[in-house]
């Protein structure tokens, strides 16, 4: 089956600093899967932040950016700069295409020092 | 942006009782899913739903469970009746078409059974 992997639970960055929260994913359903970014902010709902639907490209969005990366089957997630209103849970997941079942994975909450 | 509406938010109930979760998707979509999350753990894929029709449903998905939308109105997962084991936050998410690659998620209702 599919799988999804987020290494880190809980992350602290001090603002300002640079960010990069891990995601690796293994698939036996479809060779190249679509790749996802979604976060959950504080007492909203999951949102859709970045996607990327083919391999060796970048997403980005609200300063964010992410890379497939096929040989290594990762999808990190990275920011430059962080800001305080970035805190949130961030889950990378995959969708295998047509029906778009979505695999999760465990998310990783990202807290930002002022 | 567009909205995904879940009712109710919270619902406790006894077990082997019935129950049913209501979803109010974006109004032109389409496609319709629900996801389970269980406490501590990754949010997983339980069904979708297109044309009246289940088109795809995981292991998670038991015979106790079942999902409609008759007339256009909220789209609807029916446990009856529930286990322990049912206690979880449920998510409803729709999309525009199949491919659409972006799901709009609700907010979750957490159930919670006694």
């Amino acid at each position: 089956g599919d799988s999804v992997t987020q290494t880190e639970g809980q992350v602290t960055v001090s603002e300002s600093k640079s960010l990069i929260i891990n995601c690796t994913y293994s698939t036996t359903s479809i060779a190249y899967p679509n790749l996802f970014w979604y976060v959950r902010y504080p007492g909203e709902g999951l949102q859709l932040l970045l996607k990327v639907i083919t391999a060796g490209q970048k997403g980005s969005s609200r300063g964010f950016e992410a890379t497939y990366n096929k040989e290594t089957t990762s999808f990190h997630l990275q920011k430059a700069s962080v800001q305080e209103s970035d805190s949130a849970v961030y889950y990378c997941a995959l969708g295998e295409g047509g029906n778009e079942k979505i695999t999760f994975g465990a998310g990783t909450k990202l807290t930002i020092k002022p | 942006g567009p909205k995904v509406l879940q009712i109710p938010s919270h619902q406790i109930i006894d077990m082997g009782q019935m129950v049913t979760l209501n979803c109010d998707p974006v109004s032109n979509h389409l496609y319709f899913y629900w996801y389970k999350q269980i406490l501590g753990q990754q949010m997983e894929f339980l069904v979708n739903f297109y044309n009246g029709k289940v088109m795809e449903k995981s292991k998670l998905f038991k015979d106790q469970f079942s999902v409609e939308r008759p007339d256009g109105s909220y789209f609807t997962l029916k446990i009856q009746p529930t286990a322990l084991e049912d206690s979880a936050v449920y998510f409803c998410a729709s999309s525009s078409s199949q491919g659409a690659m972006e799901q709009y998620f609700g907010p979750g209702t957490r159930l919670t059974v006694l």
